[in-house]
């Protein structure tokens, strides 16, 4: 089946501008995640969903950024006003319940 | 809070050595510890992980030790290949107020040399 994915592969937008990440997550897979890999850098943990609701977002870095999930199954992040320490890889994972996590490609995203 | 580290940051071996990248966390509650490789511009791919249930798991050259009592877990590569060079993330679970997330470690970059 079709693993996880991610749209666009890649966004170069301006500072200031609003952004809007999107991921399609395994099908059936209750969990969804997102994180942000800088350059050269780990996997800083963004927000967690479990179905549609989002129990932890102590992540997310300031209240620019927000993240909602409909029906259970796509995800968008949004980056608003966006600042060039945003710039990074944006990864999304998905797993079923409490299982191992497959990752999406990612969006490079590159605030000028 | 929730930590995880990794040591080394980066580690070269020669092409059939042994390679050992340990990971320590911080959390008594974590259960799950995964181990994922990433190639240069790929998305990170699971290559071996292990419950709180069990001491070591072994895959082919690839084997995963857990210590709970000292909050330690390894991750073990024999008889490297130049393909095994990567970056390699350690990853703890936690679960906090019906929360369940990963902490990652920082990466340890590994070449293996020819």
């Amino acid at each position: 089946g079709a693993g996880v994915s991610q749209s666009p592969s890649n966004k170069v937008t301006e500072k200031g501008k609003d952004v809007e990440l999107r991921c399609d997550p395994i099908s059936g897979h209750t969990a969804l995640y997102w994180y942000r890999q800088s350059l050269g850098q780990g996997l800083e943990f963004l927000i967690y969903f479990q179905g549609n609701s989002a129990p932890d977002k102590s992540g997310l870095p300031s209240d620019r950024f927000s993240a909602e999930r409909t029906g259970g199954s796509v995800s968008t992040l949004t980056i608003q006003r966006t600042q060039q320490e945003d710039s990074a890889v944006y990864l999304c994972a998905s797993s079923f319940q409490r299982r191992e996590q497959f990752f999406g490609p990612g969006t490079r995203l590159t605030v000028l | 809070g929730e930590n995880v580290e990794q040591h080394p940051s980066t580690l070269s071996v020669q092409e059939g050595d042994s390679a050992v990248i340990k990971c320590t966390y911080s959390d008594s509650a974590s259960n799950y510890f995964p181990w994922y490789k990433q190639e240069l511009g790929k998305r990170p791919q699971l290559i071996i992980d292990i419950r709180s249930n069990v001491g070591e798991k072994k895959d082919q050259r690839i084997a995963v030790t857990l210590n709970k009592t000292a909050k330690h877990f390894s991750l073990h590569i024999t008889e490297t290949q130049p393909e095994d060079s990567a970056v390699y993330f350690c990853a703890a679970t936690v679960t906090t107020s019906g929360t369940y997330k990963y902490i990652f470690g920082t990466g340890t970059r590994l070449k293996v040399l020819a």
